[in-house]
């Protein structure tokens, strides 16, 4: 049982290019999140998927996409990096009940620079 | 939007001690605080949550505590260890569905053995 699992776990690009961040998980989860994590600036939601065939825009949604592939996939895409997307990003999954939260189980990470 | 305030950013204390971490919200409608533990290299971890119909919630040496009418909450950390080294969030979040949480900035916090 892997969880969730993030690849790759580092990248470097130059402003321009485009790159995908693949996640997968394997707990059937219904929810899955992009966050990005700055320095003194704590995670922030991209984008979520709160179940198969449905994606919304988060915090900071802007110069992103997002695929949810199938209920264990999801993927961000980056279409033309920027050097202000230069960051850590983590992926996350929750099993997202009617009425309760469940917690949100993260991957290990993509860190991503942007020249 | 919410917006969460976590303070402080850098904790030390020495092995034995208690840690304090704490953190305001802005929106009324939050009803959902979990911690999130991350080591480094890792992922964050839950590590505790507490929903707003209580005022306290303890697992062994972990506990936080809610004033929803001040508007924030606690994580506190009792007789410490090294192995609790680590950066600790808090979050925020309306308790529904997917979960949109919305992160404090972070607190380093060094055990010194």
């Amino acid at each position: 049982n892997a969880g969730v699992t993030q690849t790759p776990k580092f990248q470097v690009l130059k402003t321009g290019q485009s790159m995908t961040l693949q996640c997968a998980q394997d707990m059937n989860h219904n929810s899955m999140y992009w966050y990005r994590q700055d320095p003194g600036m704590g995670l922030r939601l991209i984008y979520y998927s709160a179940s198969e065939g449905t994606t919304d825009k988060g915090e900071v949604p802007n110069g992103y996409n997002v695929s949810r592939l199938n209920k264990r996939e999801f993927s961000l895409r980056l279409e033309s990096a920027a050097p202000s997307q230069t960051s850590v990003y983590f992926c996350a999954s929750s099993e997202a009940g009617q009425a309760y939260n469940s917690p949100l189980h993260f991957g290990n990470g993509t860190r991503l620079t942007v020249t | 939007g919410e917006n969460v305030e976590q303070h402080p950013s850098t904790l030390s204390v020495q092995e034995g001690d208690s840690a304090v971490i704490k953190c305001t919200y802005s929106d009324s409608a939050s009803n959902y605080f979990p911690w999130y533990k991350q080591e480094l290299g890792k992922g964050p971890q839950l590590i505790i949550d507490i929903r707003s119909n209580v005022g306290e919630k303890k697992d062994q040496r972990i506990a936080v505590t809610l004033n929803k009418t001040a508007k924030h909450f606690s994580l506190h950390i009792t007789e410490t260890q090294p192995e609790d080294s680590a950066v600790y969030f808090c979050a925020a979040s309306i308790d529904q569905g997917a979960q949109k949480l919305v992160f404090g900035q972070g607190t380093r916090l060094t055990i010194n053995p």
